[in-house]
């Protein structure tokens, strides 16, 4: 079966680097993306890697091997509105987005 | 009104009653997704819509029906439903199902449903 692991919750404090892992086992690959969901709201896209290696976009950059089916998005100069939950998808080889179950990740002070 | 809209925002319901789910997106997009989320559990895909085709259902029981009367607007009829069936519905949309690795889905602020 298709599979995205990342832990369920993770805690970091205002003005830190957290790392959020997430591994896959799919039915192919067509792309990694992350999204950032606020408690009660939409999931909004971050970002997407394709090929190998790290995306920078500002604060945030995501890496990814696919020979390892792995992935993690990188968060620096942590602000307590990046509190929110972080989801993981692999795009499969049907085109299909398989999800996983998502990160919460709270910042304290 | 920019991005993807849905309505209402939260919805209480019994086993009994027949409501539906809207969702409209501003963005030109044609391909339009049902999405249900629950407490720690992945997102679950239950209906895509392309080109106002509906092209994919998960296995979703009949309980509920799924409209596309054009690119930009998509319906959940929701009847006779279960306790279990309570979570928050997303739809989201994309340039087009399947359309390519780098097609984006944009998501609408949901509606959390509670059915009693």
């Amino acid at each position: 079966g298709q599979n995205i692991d990342q832990p369920t919750e993770m805690t970091a404090t205002e003005g830190a680097i957290v790392q959020i892992n997430c591994t896959y086992q799919t039915s192919g690959f067509n792309g990694l993306f992350w999204y950032q969901q606020h408690a009660g709201e939409a999931p909004t896209f971050l970002s997407y890697n394709v090929l190998d290696g790290l995306e920078e976009k500002g604060r945030f950059s995501s890496f990814l091997s696919r020979s390892k089916g792995y992935s993690y998005l990188l968060l620096k100069e942590l602000q307590m509105k990046d509190s929110a939950s972080y989801l993981c998808a692999v795009r499969d080889s049907n085109y299909q987005l398989i999800w996983g179950a998502g990160t919460k990740l709270i910042i304290k002070p | 009104e920019t991005g993807v809209t849905q309505t209402p925002r939260h919805l209480v319901m019994g086993m009994t009653n027949k409501k539906s789910l809207k969702c409209e997106q501003h963005l030109g997009h044609n391909a339009m997704y049902w999405y249900k989320q629950s407490a720690k559990k992945p997102l679950e895909l239950m209906f895509v819509y392309n080109f106002k085709e509906q092209t994919e259902n998960n296995s979703v029981p009949s309980r509920f029906s799924p409209e596309c009367p054009n690119s930009s607007h998509l319906f959940l009829h929701l009847h006779t439903l279960q306790p279990e069936d309570s979570a928050l519905y997303l739809c989201a949309s994309s340039q087009e199902w399947a359309g390519g690795p780098t097609d984006t889905q944009y998501f609408g602020p949901g509606t959390r449903l509670t059915v009693l």
